[in-house]
């Protein structure tokens, strides 16, 4: 069982919908969440992160973790074609000397105009 | 500001041969991380280092060698290379590894092609 799972996609939804990305994570050690963005032949571009159980705004995105049921989300209001993109969940265990982020593999997201 | 900046940006070897990849992390930044990213997955952390201590090793064979340097910039090292290395590699860096919740901000990569 991979520790950071995705579904891979594509998830595809019409301009201004809202698209909701999910992510869910095995080791309840897990700390802190990140959601970065990936253009294709880029490198990821951090979006958002989130520590505290509930809902974390900025802008037109949303994070949302759940640690008893180990599941952490990305919704994305008023989704615009320039948010197509591979959409990367991860997370950092709570150990103290290091702060390695464990990736899942990525959901890609097509947006329609 | 500067952001983390690696180099080169594309490198071809062949089998067998040698790289060095080097990173300069954000100003203030003094941890640095470097993760392997191959088609269709996510980045697989490699190594973080820290004020240049090694804080933690990814599963990855002992070809892999880095290290950081007092300005905080940081080298990776890969020997022997195998066609499995063609990967992008990326940098990122931190201001340290104990704040939770404290982001990781990615470089550019470098590609590399193993032939």
């Amino acid at each position: 069982q991979k520790e950071v799972e995705q579904n891979s996609g594509p998830l595809s939804v019409p301009e201004g919908a809202i698209a909701s990305l999910n992510c869910t994570y095995s080791d309840r050690g897990s700390q802190s969440f990140f959601w970065y963005r990936q253009y294709s032949g880029k490198s990821p571009e951090l979006i958002m992160s989130i520590y505290s159980n509930g809902d974390k705004e900025d802008g037109r995105f949303t994070a949302q973790l759940n640690k008893a049921s180990q599941y952490v989300s990305l919704l994305i209001r008023d989704s615009q074609p320039s948010d197509s993109a591979t959409y990367l969940c991860a997370s950092t265990l709570m150990d103290t000397g290091r702060r390695a982020l464990t990736f899942g593999s990525g959901t890609r997201l097509q947006v329609q105009p | 500001d500067a952001g983390v900046t690696q180099s080169p940006t594309h490198l071809i070897k062949t089998r067998g041969q040698h790289v060095t990849l080097r990173c300069s992390p954000i100003s203030g930044h003094k941890s640095v991380s470097w993760y392997q990213q191959v088609l269709g997955q996510g980045p697989q952390f490699i190594f973080q280092y820290y004020e240049k201590e090694e804080r933690g090793r990814g599963n990855f064979p002992d070809r892999f060698s880095a290290r950081q340097f007092p300005n905080y910039s940081s080298e990776l090292n890969v020997n022997a290379l195998l066609l499995g290395d063609s990967a992008l590699y990326l940098c990122a860096s931190s201001l340290g590894p104990g704040t939770v919740g404290e982001p990781q901000h990615f470089g550019d990569g470098t590609r590399l092609s193993i032939l």
